[in-house]
């Protein structure tokens, strides 16, 4: 079955403390993204990437990091987290030329 | 700069009345246009597409949207709605250049019974 998955789904940190958050597809897509979604600002792009070892900012990709060193992963990275990094995350992946974005289920992060 | 409008933030709609959901852009070029749907505690789901071709596009759940140059628009329509349609609806427009793509605000959808 095609999929995109995330772990995990729902996390509580602290500030300060470094997470990651785990996304992986099964489709052999090239392109892989991640959004933030927060009420009332709808889905916001942090990052994303065409292929493996080809990265780019998206519209907010303050305070986070990503790596693409294999076709299936693209890892969310949060070194320093604070506060108002508290959002609904979801990885997203799609073959280039078909366009359909796969979305994952979502991971859900509070940091205090 | 590239940007997508969903002007109503909330619409309410009784059960088995028709629906249109609007969706503006602002795009130099013909973009890549999409609409999905998120039920609650869901993930993303695409609804359907327009690359090319035929304006008027059918996607899935019975709904169509359709892509007018001359007003930059690409409204969401059905003409029925059913209970299990309330969710947030969230039009983007992908950019070819670089596989970037931007999403509206969303557009949350209420349905009375």
């Amino acid at each position: 079955e095609a999929q995109v998955t995330q772990n995990p789904r729902y996390l509580i940190t602290v500030t300060g403390k470094k997470l990651t958050v785990t996304c992986s597809q099964n489709m052999n897509h090239e392109y892989m993204s991640w959004y933030r979604q927060d009420p009332g600002l709808g889905l916001r792009q942090i990052y994303y990437s065409m292929n493996v070892e080809v990265t780019d900012k998206g519209d907010v990709p303050e305070g986070y990091k990503v790596s693409r060193k294999e076709k299936r992963n693209f890892p969310l990275i949060l070194e320093s987290p604070s506060p108002n990094q508290t959002s609904l995350y979801f990885c997203a992946s799609s073959s280039r030329q078909g366009g359909k974005q796969y979305f994952g289920p979502g991971t859900r992060l509070t940091v205090t | 700069a590239q940007s997508v409008t969903q002007p109503d933030i909330h619409i309410t709609v009784s059960e088995g009345a028709s629906l249109e959901l609007r969706c503006n852009y602002s795009y130099g070029a013909t973009p890549y246009l999409f609409w999905y749907v998120q039920s609650p505690g869901q993930g993303l789901q695409l609804l359907l597409k327009y690359f090319s071709g035929d304006t008027l596009v059918q996607g899935i759940k019975g709904f169509e949207a359709e892509f007018k140059r001359s007003q930059s628009s690409f409204n969401l329509r059905k003409p029925s709605v059913h209970w299990s349609d309330a969710a947030e609806y969230f039009c983007a427009v992908g950019l070819n250049r670089d596989d970037k793509i931007i999403f509206g605000k969303g557009t949350r959808l209420h349905i009375l019974p």
